[in-house]
C-alpha cells in the first residue's frame, strides 16, 4: 500500500503567514493528490485536487503543487477561518490513503 | 444540493456486530462511486472501503477487510457498512463520501458522521 507523510505534524501561525505543508508518498503517484481541510465536529471539505486544481468555491488564497512523490499545499495569507487539521489523500492506489494530517494552530 | 446523512451508529459491546447507512440525495447517486471513511479519536482520517456504480467493484482496507462489508442499493439510494467482530479501535466517526471519477479520485462530498463506540 501507498503510505503518505505529512509534514510538520502541526504549527503555529498568525492570521496573514504564509503556511505551507508537504504531503510525500512512498512511491510515485504522478498527480492523483487531493487535499482536504477539516474542522472539529464536521465533515471535511475538498480543497485541492489532482494536485493542483482548485475545488469550485475554495478561495484562491490556497494552491497545490507537486507530481510524483512530494507535494504542498500553499495558504498565501492565512485567515482566522483557516486554522483546522490538514489532509493529503492520494488515489494513484485502489487501496486509497490518507497522509497523518497538519493542524494549523493560532 | 447534495445531502449524506449516516446513522445507525451507536454504542456495541467487543465483538459485537452494527450496520451502517447513508441516505444520500441531490445527485443520481446510482452513476457515483461511495466510499466510507472514518475518524478515531485523537488520530486522522482513515479510508476503509469503496464501492463502484452497480457494487461489482469493492476494495477494503487491510484493517476491516473480512470484518466490514460495504453494500448500495441504488434504488433507496442508499449505502451501507456492515461491520462484524468490533474491536475497540474501531471507535470512530463514520463518514460516507462520494467519489468523483474524472481527472483523478477525490472525496468532493461528506455526510456529517456518526459515531461508533465500541466498548465493554
Amino acid at each position: 500500500d501507498i503510505q503518505m507523510t505529512q509534514s510538520p505534524s502541526s504549527l503555529s501561525a498568525s492570521v496573514g503567514d504564509r503556511v505551507t505543508i508537504t504531503c510525500r508518498a512512498s512511491q510515485s503517484i504522478s498527480s492523483n493528490l487531493n487535499w482536504y481541510q477539516h474542522k472539529l465536529g464536521k465533515a471535511p471539505n475538498l480543497l485541492i485536487y489532482a494536485a493542483s486544481s482548485l475545488q469550485s468555491g475554495v478561495p484562491s488564497r490556497f494552491s497545490g503543487r507537486g507530481s510524483g512523490t512530494d507535494f504542498t499545499l500553499t495558504i498565501s495569507s492565512l485567515q482566522p477561518e483557516d486554522f483546522a487539521t490538514y489532509y493529503c489523500q492520494q488515489s494513484y492506489s485502489n487501496h486509497l490513503s490518507f497522509g497523518g494530517g497538519t493542524t494549523v494552530e493560532i | 444540493q447534495v445531502q449524506l446523512v449516516e446513522s445507525g451508529g451507536g454504542l456495541v459491546k467487543p465483538g459485537g456486530s452494527l450496520r451502517l447507512s447513508c441516505a444520500a440525495s441531490g445527485f443520481t447517486f446510482s452513476d457515483s462511486y461511495m466510499s466510507w471513511i472514518r475518524q478515531a479519536p485523537g488520530k486522522g482520517l482513515e479510508w476503509l472501503s469503496y464501492i463502484s456504480t452497480s457494487g461489482s467493484t469493492i476494495y477494503y482496507a487491510d484493517s476491516v477487510r473480512g470484518r466490514f462489508t460495504i453494500s448500495r442499493d441504488n434504488a433507496k439510494n442508499s449505502l451501507y457498512l456492515q461491520m462484524n467482530s468490533l474491536r475497540a479501535e474501531d471507535t470512530a466517526v463514520y463518514y460516507c463520501a462520494r467519489i468523483t471519477t474524472v481527472t483523478t479520485w477525490y472525496f468532493d462530498d461528506w455526510g456529517q458522521g456518526t459515531l461508533v463506540t465500541v466498548s465493554s
